[in-house]
């Protein structure tokens, strides 16, 4: 069985530090896709990492995917009161099918 | 909005009776799936269908469950003999093909009095 694992599970920051986020597997996936989920609604796509090492910049919120694939990392630059969320990360395995979602980390970011 | 759109949002049944949700997929994405999320956590898989084939079912998937999409575009999931571990967000996604990035719907919560 995959598992993904995501740390810290909860996060309380002020506006304006700086954030990481880990997602950390022991199995390779193909890709990971990063969504951020309010309440109450359903997880929005942020961005899908295909390529070990691959870096991706999405505004203030940078990407990484790890060299083997089993892992990856979102970074949080200045962060706002509307970042906060449920960050999940999810890793889609060969055969393309279904994903495997990582436990997830509630941010909160607090003026 | 073309996204993906599920009904009902919220559904309140006592345990026992049966349920049924719908999902419409965005328009032209083959692939259409089915999610479970309890409270604080992330999704679970159920199943998934390439156009009108279910080609996966989870465990999770017990014989209460059964998931159709008989034309290949909205999908339906039924519950029977709702349990009380059966409350959860039950999200439906769907994607252009397998590989692709997976857009989900906004769910229907369920709750079970």
């Amino acid at each position: 069985t995959q598992l993904l694992e995501q740390s810290p599970q909860f996060l309380s920051i002020q506006e304006g530090e700086n954030l990481t986020v880990y997602c950390n597997s022991s199995s390779v996936f193909s890709s990971l896709q990063w969504y951020r989920q309010e309440p109450g609604e359903g997880p929005v796509l942020l961005v899908t990492v295909v390529t070990g090492g691959e870096v991706k910049k999405l505004k203030r919120l940078t990407f990484q995917f790890g060299d083997a694939r089993k892992d990856s990392s979102l970074h949080i630059t200045a962060a706002q009161p509307g970042d906060t969320g449920l960050y999940l990360c999810a890793g889609e395995g060969r055969t393309a099918s279904k994903l495997t979602f990582g436990t997830g980390t509630r941010l909160q970011v607090t003026l | 909005d073309t996204g993906v759109s599920q009904d009902p949002r919220h559904k309140i049944t006592k345990r026992g009776q049966n349920v049924t949700f719908r999902c419409d997929p965005i328009s032209e994405h083959n692939r259409l799936y089915w999610y479970r999320q309890t409270l604080g956590q992330g999704p679970e898989f159920l199943t998934y269908f390439q156009n009108e084939a279910q080609l996966e079912k989870s465990r999770l998937l017990s014989d209460r469950f059964s998931a159709e999409r008989p034309k290949g575009s909205f999908s339906t999931l039924e519950i029977q003999r709702t349990e009380q571990g059966d409350s959860a967000m039950y999200l439906c996604a769907s994607s252009l093909s397998g590989g692709q990035p997976q857009h989900f719907g906004d769910g229907t919560r369920l709750s079970i009095l």
